[in-house]
């Protein structure tokens, strides 16, 4: 089956811990996407990934980091420094479908809440 | 900045039809979708525009201008579950580049 996974789906941790996120593709996508959303509000981009080996951030970068070692593999660590990590992480995909131009996919998400 | 502006809330009656309207900034744009995201869900992908004109897929359609920096979303014969958020997105620079989102449209269908 082709998608992608985030997991866990529900994540809980202490104030001034690190915690990773995972997000994995078998859609051989090039570009992965992770974005935030809070309660009410729309997507706000954190790190945008168009190629093994590099990354972008997006809007909202402070406090996360992010590698792309291999092509399926998009981990986000949301580091003590970010101020709200309270949120629901969203990891995308991006692959051009030939002549139908492209298709773009979302994971399930994972909800971060921190104690 | 890629402000992309849409209304925060629309409200219309079951099997009637509703336009969702999205406007954003021109420069580097490479595309444009439309997702629709239920509460507590992610998002789903509705529909992909990248030349000028309307693409219909059943009850939804979606409709691009690229010189106007302009998009709709038409949702025809609305059902209840057709009440949720709707987002436009924006892929700036690139087949696989910057993708920026709205804030969404909260629509809610009324019998």
């Amino acid at each position: 089956d082709g998608g992608i996974t985030q997991s866990p789906k529900y994540l809980f941790r202490k104030e001034g811990q690190n915690v990773t996120l995972s997000c994995e593709q078998n859609l051989n996508h090039d570009a992965m996407y992770w974005y935030r959303q809070d309660p009410g509000q729309g997507l706000r981009l954190i790190y945008y990934s168009q190629i093994v080996n590099d990354f972008q951030k997006g809007d909202i970068a402070e406090g996360y980091s992010v590698s792309r070692e291999k092509k399926e593999s998009f981990p986000l660590t949301v580091t003590s420094a970010q101020k709200n990590p309270t949120a629901f992480y969203l990891c995308a995909t991006m692959g051009v479908r030939g002549r139908e131009g492209n298709e773009q996919f979302f994971g399930p998400g994972t909800r971060l809440t921190v104690l | 900045g890629q402000n992309i502006d849409q209304p925060t809330e629309m409200t219309a009656t079951e099997g009637a039809i509703v336009q969702i309207n999205c406007t954003y900034q021109t420069s580097g744009f490479n595309g444009l979708f439309w997702y629709q995201q239920h509460a507590g869900e992610a998002p789903t992908f509705l529909s992909y525009n990248v030349l000028d004109g309307l693409e219909e897929k059943g009850r939804f359609s979606s409709f691009l201008s690229r010189s106007k920096g302009y998009s709709y979303l038409l949702l025809k014969e609305l059902q209840m579950k057709d009440s949720a958020s709707y987002l436009c997105a924006v892929l700036f620079s690139g087949n696989t580049g910057k993708l920026i989102f709205g804030q969404g449209t909260t629509l809610q269908v009324k019998p």
